[in-house]
């Protein structure tokens, strides 16, 4: 079955870490995202790629950076310059010329 | 002051009622979103919608480009519907979401 696998479910960062946050697709779609969750806020843009070995920026990257390497797989570092890493981290994908935005599990981060 | 606004935050109801959530957004938009997250975390997209109506099963969707507005209903509710119903704005090549209802139906 195509899908979205986000990996771990569950992850705890200790201070000053970076941790990486899987997101692998078989959708073969171009252009993946990151997002954030925070209780009682929408979700927020982290970063985007709209195609292999090319990424951009969102509305809240500072502390986070992400990598292309492959169509598949979008991974996620949270670096120890992020401050505030607990919330829920989304991964969504979509295909060329479409406008419906397919999402996996999500991973709930937490800071030990 | 978020762009995308939904009302109520959270809605009881009893199974089998008639079941509406509003989306008001302040920005010109392209495509409107209904999602559903599920209490695991995992969201589904249940429309898209850029004029007048859709239906699929017990959920119907609905636009106002006008009034910049935009509702969900389900009819004969479900515990099964019982979820969090998100909607988004997609204006100027950008996703805004709001912050979500929280739906629970008791059986």
């Amino acid at each position: 079955d195509g899908g979205i696998t986000q990996s771990p479910k569950y992850l705890f960062r200790k201070e000053g870490q970076n941790v990486t946050l899987s997101c692998e697709q078989n959708l073969n779609h171009d252009a993946m995202y990151w997002y954030r969750q925070d209780p009682g806020q929408g979700l927020r843009l982290i970063y985007y790629s709209q195609i292999v070995n090319d990424f951009q920026k969102g509305d809240i990257a500072e502390g986070y950076s992400v990598s292309r390497e492959k169509k598949e797989s979008f991974p996620l570092t949270v670096t120890s310059a992020q401050k505030n890493p607990t919330a829920f981290y989304l991964c969504a994908s979509r295909g060329p010329g479409v406008e419906k935005l397919f999402f996996g599990s999500g991973t709930q981060l937490s800071v030990l | 002051k978020n762009e995308v606004e939904q009302s109520p935050q959270n809605l009881t109801a009893q199974e089998g009622e008639f079941i509406t959530i509003n989306c008001s957004y302040s920005v010109g938009i392209s495509a409107l979103h209904w999602l559903q997250q599920h209490p695991g975390g995992g969201i589904v997209s249940l429309f898209m919608l850029s004029s007048g109506k859709k239906k699929h099963g017990r959920l119907i969707a609905t636009i106002n480009i006008q009034e910049k507005h935009s509702s969900l209903h389900i009819t004969a509710s479900h515990p099964r519907d019982s979820a969090v119903y998100i909607c988004a704005a997609r204006g100027n090549e950008k996703l805004t979401f709001g912050t979500g209802t929280r739906l629970t139906i008791i059986p």
